[in-house]
């Protein structure tokens, strides 16, 4: 099992829909979590940071977070083409004495017009 | 807006060359990383540092070197390049703590490094 887990996709929602991009993690411990966009070709941009259980809402992006059940999730309302790119989920988790930022493989997302 | 810099954007060099892949930051970050991408796949950390004069290797085993002499400064080298090396290199720097947890990262621009 890995460490950070989602969904490789891709995705596909129509323009104008909410996608729902999913995140699981290993460690109990872990404390933050965050959501990087990264276009083909570029570098991750963060979009969210969420460290407390519920919701966190920017714009048409919110962080989902439920630590009991390990998972935490990113919606975005209406969708734009724009929006098309990988989504990576990002968590922290100690390693020996050492916290590290531990990274998923992405999901793809692809918003059709 | 993130101020990390890195150099050159793109790099197309001969095997056996050897290469230095610059990254800068202006945040007075402590942390500072090296990953490497293949396209359309995930993220490897290759290097990575907590501090001047600290460095640790990362995940997936690499054949290039870091050096950590400057805070602001976390150069990426590689003694022969070979086809093989061919990859983006992303540097990424973060602050020690965080207000509420863990820093997040903020990335460069990247380099895509080609060796033929």
């Amino acid at each position: 099992q890995k460490e950070v887990e989602q969904n490789s996709g891709p995705l596909s929602v129509p323009e104008g829909a909410i996608a729902s991009l999913n995140c699981t993690y290993s460690d109990r411990g872990s404390q933050s979590f965050f959501w990087y966009r990264q276009y083909s070709g570029k570098s991750p941009e963060l979009i969210m940071s969420i460290y407390s259980n519920g919701d966190k809402e920017d714009g048409r992006f919110t962080a989902q977070l439920n630590k009991a059940s390990q998972y935490v999730s990113l919606l975005i309302r209406d969708s734009q083409p724009s929006d098309s790119a990988t989504y990576l989920c990002a968590v922290n988790m100690f390693r020996g004495a050492t916290n590290k930022l531990i990274f998923g493989t992405g999901t793809l997302l692809a918003v059709q017009p | 807006e993130a101020d990390i810099y890195q150099t050159p954007r793109y790099l197309v060099i001969g095997t056996g060359k050897k290469i230095t892949l610059e990254c800068s930051q202006t945040m007075g970050h402590d942390k500072m990383y090296w990953y490497q991408q293949d396209p359309g796949m995930e993220l490897h950390l290759i290097h990575y540092s907590y501090g001047v004069n600290s460095t640790e290797k990362g995940d997936l085993s690499s054949e290039s070197t870091v050096s950590r002499i400057r805070t602001e400064h976390f150069p990426l080298t590689l003694e022969s390049a070979r086809p093989s090396h061919t990859s983006q290199y992303l540097c990424a720097s973060s602050a020690l703590h965080g207000t509420s947890g863990f820093s997040p990262l903020h990335f460069g621009n990247g380099t895509r490094l080609t060796v033929t």
